[in-house]
């Protein structure tokens, strides 16, 4: 069964502060994406990353930078948190080219800067 | 075009249909899915559709594709209150390993 990991459930952080966001999984994919989920907002796409060390701007990718240093691995990094980004962040992973296999998610990290 | 348009509240009784209605803007769009949140937790896909289909049965889930006016619709048939939950529509362009999404439809079961 495919896993997605997100190393924390929730985080809170000061303003100003860097917060990393880890994400781990098992299935050897190549896609790996970071959504934000906001209510009335829908899920909205801040990095993709195809390939380790390849990366994407997504809808929202200011304030955020990514890392992916090994094919499990997708980092989410807020470089001086604001409370703006206040949010559940969401990690996600697919099989490249595959149109009929999912995104398969992790369950979530709510984050709450103050 | 780039939105998803969804919804945001539903409510039915249980035992009855959800009808969870989606509208997108991209004709280039080749896949069309639906995704179930429960609290505390990320989504799951619950079924997907594929732009040259009309229709698409699942057990109690039913899609439908209305391509020429971009509408996509998930019916729920005989609601239970596991069925409580966020329902996302999600669309993939052609040639595009991204899904955009839409804002969610929180549909709530009345017992």
């Amino acid at each position: 069964d495919v896993k997605v990991t997100q190393s924390s459930r929730y985080l809170v952080k000061r303003t100003g502060e860097k917060v990393f966001l880890e994400c781990v999984q098992d299935m050897d994919h190549e896609n790996m994406f970071w959504y934000r989920q906001d209510p009335g907002l829908g899920l909205r796409l801040i990095y993709f990353s195809y390939d380790v060390k390849m990366k994407e701007k997504g809808d929202i990718p200011e304030g955020y930078s990514v890392s992916r240093e090994k094919k499990e691995r997708f980092s989410l990094i807020l470089e001086s948190a604001s409370t703006n980004q206040t949010s559940m962040y969401l990690c996600a992973s697919s099989l490249r080219g595959s149109w009929n296999s999912p995104l398969h998610f992790g369950n979530g990290t709510r984050l709450t800067v103050t | 075009g780039e939105d998803v348009e969804q919804s945001l509240f539903l409510s039915v009784r249980e035992g009855d249909s959800s009808v969870i209605n989606c509208t997108y803007t991209d004709s280039s769009s080749t896949y069309l899915y639906w995704y179930k949140q429960e609290p505390g937790a990320g989504l799951q896909l619950l079924t997907y559709i594929f732009s040259n289909m009309d229709m698409k049965q699942d057990q109690r889930l039913t899609v439908l594709l209305n391509k020429k006016d971009k509408h996509l619709s998930l019916r729920i048939a005989d609601t239970q209150t596991g069925d409580s939950a966020i329902y996302f529509c999600a669309e993939r362009r052609r040639g595009n390993e991204k899904l955009t999404f839409g804002t969610g439809t929180r549909l709530t079961i009345i017992p």
